[in-house]
């Protein structure tokens, strides 16, 4: 079956910009994280969503925002854009259930200039 | 609360040598365990898994048990090869009220050399 799908795969955006970009989970997958990776950093948890609710969250500013659609499909937006904001955007399907496997799309490389 | 500590990288070895990326949690409970693996450019693949106490997760060559008394989950494998660089995660999912929050270590990155 097809893996998790990130669009997209890079993007260059200019500070104060906002930037929206899309993950597609497995299919029958209702769990959805995003995960912000930089060099500094490591990875670090934004939030999961399940059937549509966020029902976590990291400890990111108001700026970072997401959603879920009910085919499951995220969206993850962030305004106002800093120069900190550039990294790599990763993205994780799971059923929701016990033992949290997680699969990871390939991630949204993203750069602020 | 919850975490997970690696060892800190990088860490390099030549080929066919033993590898070890100690890895020790914190948890409340009785969590799952993982390691994950992100080769450059890509995102992260689950690696391997243990449920509980005891249990010895293995796939490709690599193995590492889950030992509650030390609350530990070392990643090892007897002898590495260059396509196994990489960055390597342990990973915790333990059940929070109804759903399992997933934390995830700093990472190990790996440099294999011929």
């Amino acid at each position: 079956k097809a893996g998790v799908t990130q669009t997209p795969r890079y993007l260059i955006k200019t500070r104060g910009q906002q930037v929206t970009l899309s993950c597609s989970p497995i299919s029958g997958h209702r769990s959805v994280s995003w995960y912000q990776q930089t060099p500094g950093q490591g990875l670090q948890f934004l939030f999961e969503y399940f059937s549509e609710t966020q029902r976590n969250k990291g400890n990111f500013p108001g700026r970072f925002s997401g959603r879920q659609f009910s085919n499951s499909r995220s969206e993850m937006n962030v305004s106002t854009l800093e120069l900190g904001d550039s990294a790599l955007y990763l993205c994780a399907s799971s059923l929701g259930g016990v033992q949290g496997e997680a699969f990871f799309g390939q991630g949204t490389r993203l750069t602020v200039v | 609360g919850n975490s997970v500590t690696q060892m800190e990288g990088p860490v390099t070895l030549s080929e066919e040598a033993f590898l070890t990326i100690n890895c020790t949690y914190t948890a409340t409970g009785y969590p799952s365990l993982f390691w994950y693996v992100q080769y450059p450019g890509e995102g992260l693949q689950l690696l391997l898994k243990a449920t509980k106490a005891d249990d010895k997760g293995s796939n490709k060559g690599f193995e590492a048990t889950y030992r509650k008394e030390t609350t530990s989950f070392h990643l090892e494998k007897g002898s590495v090869q260059v396509s196994d660089s990489a960055v390597y995660f342990c990973a915790l999912s333990e059940r929070e009220t109804s759903y399992d929050k997933v934390i995830f270590g700093p990472g190990t990155s790996l440099s294999v050399i011929p």
